[in-house]
């Protein structure tokens, strides 16, 4: 079983819509939990991060965590073609690494 | 506040040849992490740096090494380069007690 699991996509959905994407990870002790939007010929950029069971909201994204369920999920509202990227997800056990371990991406695109 | 800068941004090598990459970290970070990026594998840890000591290291052959300075810069050196060695390498700064990581633009390293 791969450490993190994303869909392998690709996703696609149209402007205005809801995008929602998923991540799974095996590793029980893992503490902190990252989204990264990364644009083609781009390095990755750090759109949210959560480390609490529950909702983050920020702006137009939602970042939701089940520790429970090794569950991360990442929810962009009213999509936008400037969204259309690959979203990354990564996770981090914390004790004193800041290792990241990272999911293969899912690549969305956002259809005017 | 200045972001990550890493050099080159573009390197071109031929087998057995040995690379050197450079990283600066964002102001105040004392936490560097060196990771690979290639359409197959996706993004793969190497190495984490801290306080000049390796804190963690990835599942990379003896080529690759890396060192961080007492400036909290950081370089990552690859020797007798391989073909497969073809990447975007990428240096992530962090923070400390957040754990969130911030990425520089990427040295793409074409092996040929």
């Amino acid at each position: 079983q791969k450490e993190v699991e994303q869909n392998s996509g690709p996703l696609s959905v149209p402007e205005g819509a809801i995008a929602s994407l998923n991540c799974t990870y095996s590793d029980r002790g893992s503490q902190s939990f990252f989204w990264y939007r990364q644009y083609s010929g781009k390095s990755p950029e750090l759109i949210m991060f959560i480390y609490s069971n529950g909702d983050k909201e920020d702006g137009r994204f939602t970042a939701q965590l089940n520790k429970a369920s090794q569950y991360v999920s990442l929810l962009i509202r009213d999509s936008q073609p400037s969204d259309s990227a690959t979203y990354l997800c990564a996770v981090n056990r914390q004790g004193g690494s800041e290792k990241l371990v990272f999911g293969k991406g899912m690549k969305l695109t956002v259809n005017p | 506040k200045a972001g990550v800068t890493q050099t080159p941004r573009y390197l071109i090598k031929t087998r057995g040849q040995q690379v050197t990459l450079s990283c600066s970290p964002i102001s105040g970070h004392r936490s560097v992490s060196w990771y690979q990026q290639t359409p197959g594998q996706g993004l793969q840890f190497l190495f984490e740096y801290f306080s000049e000591t390796q804190r963690n290291k990835g599942n990379f052959p003896g080529r690759f090494s890396g060192r961080q300075f007492s400036n909290s810069r950081s370089e990552m050196n690859v020797s007798t380069l391989e073909l497969g060695d073809s990447a975007l390498y990428l240096c992530a700064s962090g923070g400390g007690a957040t754990y969130e990581q911030y990425f520089g633009p990427g040295t793409r390293l074409t092996v040929t």
